[in-house]
């Protein structure tokens, strides 16, 4: 079975710049996560995703970010402009269903913004 | 706000050698803890699932403890391996869904 796909693995760009990341959860799970992990933490919560339904984005910057799951399946991630503290490693994961399910974890997105 | 730390923030053992990594948690209202591997470039892998109502999960070599009373847990390797090597993360759920992680230990294996 297929894990959690992420593309690109790795992007630099200069600041105000805008980028996206895309996710690709595995086939037949209803829960889509993004996080933010920054270099030395753990990760953070931006958005969770009920099917099509973003039902936790109190921690996503909403000024310069914005996420969308088309069809409850695949996920992008957007921030316009970027900014020097966006560079971090963007994670995606998946669970099975809406409830404390295991989350399984794509590779990460790593954004470097100069 | 639930805060997780997670001591120490790196460490490094010889083969063989037995050694325990410490997650700490303020809230001690919570509905699962869980521990994660998180090799270098690469995403997490879940280790152990321990539910607020159990005390420890194993799994081969691994070993994690949970003392809710206490906001702790551990996590126990025995005969470290230098394919251990890896950052260590313990997380959180106290809700359904809100999962919060600590830092991370740096882990590392010396052949």
């Amino acid at each position: 079975e297929a894990g959690v796909v992420q593309s690109p693995r790795y992007k630099i760009i200069e600041k105000k710049q805008p980028v996206a990341f895309w996710c690709n959860p595995i086939s037949g799970h209803n829960t889509l996560y993004w996080y933010r992990q920054n270099l030395g933490q753990g990760p953070e919560l931006l958005i969770r995703y009920e099917n099509e339904e973003a039902v936790d984005d109190s921690q996503l910057p909403k000024d310069r970010f914005s996420a969308e799951r088309l069809k409850g399946v695949d996920s992008t991630l957007k921030i316009q402009p970027a900014e020097l503290g966006d560079s971090a490693v963007y994670l995606c994961a998946s669970s099975y269903g809406t409830g404390p399910d295991t989350q399984y974890f794509g590779p990460g997105t790593r954004l470097t913004v100069l | 706000k639930q805060e997780v730390t997670q001591i120490p923030a790196a460490l490094s053992v010889p083969e063989g050698e037995n050694l325990v990594l410490n997650c700490s948690f303020t809230d001690s209202a919570i509905y699962n803890l869980q521990w994660f591997r998180q090799d270098p470039g690469k995403g997490l892998t879940s280790l152990l699932l321990i539910q607020s109502s159990q005390r420890e999960q194993t799994s081969g070599r691994l070993n994690a403890s949970l003392d809710k009373s206490s906001g702790r847990s551990t996590l126990y390797i025995a005969a470290s391996q230098p394919g251990d090597s890896a950052t260590y993360l313990c997380a959180v759920r106290k809700r359904w869904n809100d999962m919060r992680f600590g830092a991370g230990t740096r882990l590392t294996v010396k052949p």
